[in-house]
């Protein structure tokens, strides 16, 4: 789990703005997913990526979106950022083929005033 | 649907005592439910994880039981230590989904006194 990189690891934005959010993952695993955890709360799914292609989508409006780069890292956009968007985004790395483990990484924590 | 529900939302106990957090899930194709523990301002971190097809797993102080009959899980721990102290979190995935999407119990914090 120590392997999976999130970047940045604060952020600060204005309503309305946009904001992208970077994840690399375990060497060697081909997933990624990414979840919303709001403070003091579970996290919550939002997309999940295998081998570029995305295999599922949570219960979040179209602002949020997400991509998977040949060398598996991923990115996740949210456009148009509301006051509850707040939340420390994480994301979770796993190599699907062999078994259902998912490590997290340190997560974004992204701050919407 | 996929909700799970995780009991306690607290829990405080004496150090060297035991402690049990239980989930109960709706969707009967649950097949794999992990356990992960996070401090305070860090990453969820897996502990134990079981399978459908397993009843109980112990990993030295911890161990997880299942029923899939009546579809809940537990973790147990024992032995209690205040770094034990932390939130928990189960969860479940399924093959209704591509993918292994995990949803989650809402935490349960763990107060373990010195």
């Amino acid at each position: 789990d120590a392997g999976v990189t999130q970047s940045p690891t604060h952020l600060i934005k204005t309503r309305g703005q946009h904001v992208t959010l970077r994840c690399s993952p375990i060497s060697g695993h081909k997933s990624v997913s990414w979840y919303q955890q709001v403070l003091g709360q579970g996290p919550q799914f939002i997309f999940q990526y295998y081998e570029k292609e995305e295999r599922g989508r949570g219960n979040f409006p179209d602002r949020f979106s997400a991509r998977q780069f040949p060398n598996y890292s991923s990115e996740l956009n949210v456009n148009a950022l509301l006051l509850g968007d707040s939340a420390l985004y994480l994301c979770a790395s796993s190599s699907l083929t062999f078994t259902y483990e998912q490590y997290f990484g340190p997560g974004t924590r992204l701050t919407v005033t | 649907g996929e909700n799970v529900e995780q009991h306690p939302s607290t829990l405080s106990v004496q150090e060297g005592d035991s402690a049990v957090i239980k989930c109960t899930y709706s969707d009967s194709a649950s097949n794999y439910f992990p356990w992960y523990k996070q401090e305070l301002g860090k990453r969820p971190q897996l502990i134990i994880d079981i399978r459908s097809n397993v009843g109980e797993k112990k990993d030295q102080r911890i161990a997880v039981t299942l029923n899939k009959t009546a579809k809940h899980f537990s973790l147990h721990i024992t032995e209690t230590q205040p770094e034990d102290s932390a939130v928990y979190f189960c969860a479940r995935t399924g093959s209704n989904n591509a993918g292994n999407m995990l949803t989650f119990g809402g935490g349960t914090r763990l107060m373990v006194k010195p």
